[in-house]
């Protein structure tokens, strides 16, 4: 099993609707999380980081962990054409750089 | 300069020639990394650097060596080119070290190895 693994995608999402975006996780140490988003031929840039179980809301955006389960989700209110890019989950490395995994991403397409 | 600069934009390399990627920040971060990206793959860590002076191996070094001299600067070199190291290479920094705060990326080189 991979250490983070996300659905590919492409996940297509009507406008205005809700996106919802999953990552499971191996490492049962790995305390907090981040998601980032990549635009086509772009660097990737933190959008959302959560840190304890439970929800963390930001606009339009939260974020959702559970450690019992092994798995984070982002969820995208209220979905805009701008949303349209790759999500990639990632662990810290807590202890280590050397630890850093980011999952695969997942590619998310907002229709008008 | 503003954030992470990366040079250059794009390069074609012929396989076998030594190659440096350069990498600037001026947000006096002391973590900064260097990851490559592979469609299908995601992003993989090459090598870090907690602080100047130090360096460490991340899921794929081979291939490749890096250095700090300074807190700004972490250029990446291959020393003989392969065309599997055909990839787009982003540079990362981070305010703390151990990978615990968030990265910033800069805007990455795109490399192709003939």
């Amino acid at each position: 099993q991979k250490e983070v693994e996300q659905n590919s995608g492409p996940l297509s999402v009507p406008e205005g609707a809700i996106a919802s975006l999953n990552c499971t996780y191996s490492d049962r140490g790995s305390q907090s999380f981040f998601w980032y988003r990549q635009y086509s031929g772009k660097s990737p840039e933190l959008i959302m980081s959560i840190y304890s179980n439970g929800d963390k809301e930001d606009g339009r955006f939260t974020a959702q962990l559970n450690k019992a389960s092994q798995y984070v989700s982002l969820l995208i209110r209220d979905s805009q054409p701008s949303d349209s890019a790759t999500y990639l989950c990632a662990p810290p490395g807590y202890s280590s750089a050397s630890k850093i995994i980011f999952g695969s991403g997942t590619r998310l397409s907002i229709r008008p | 300069i503003a954030g992470i600069t990366q040079a250059p934009t794009s390069q074609i390399l012929a396989a076998g020639r030594r190659m440096t990627l350069r990498c600037t920040q001026d947000m006096r971060h002391n973590a900064m990394y260097w990851y490559r990206q592979d469609l299908g793959l995601g992003l993989r860590l090459i090598h870090y650097s907690n602080t100047a002076g130090t360096t460490g191996k991340g899921e794929v070094p081979d291939g490749y060596s890096v250095s700090r001299a300074n807190t700004d600067d972490f250029p990446l070199t291959l020393a003989s080119a392969v065309p599997s190291q055909t990839s787009v290479y982003f540079c990362a920094s981070s305010e703390g070290s151990g990978g615990t705060d968030t990265q910033y990326f800069g805007p990455g080189t795109r490399l192709t190895v003939l």
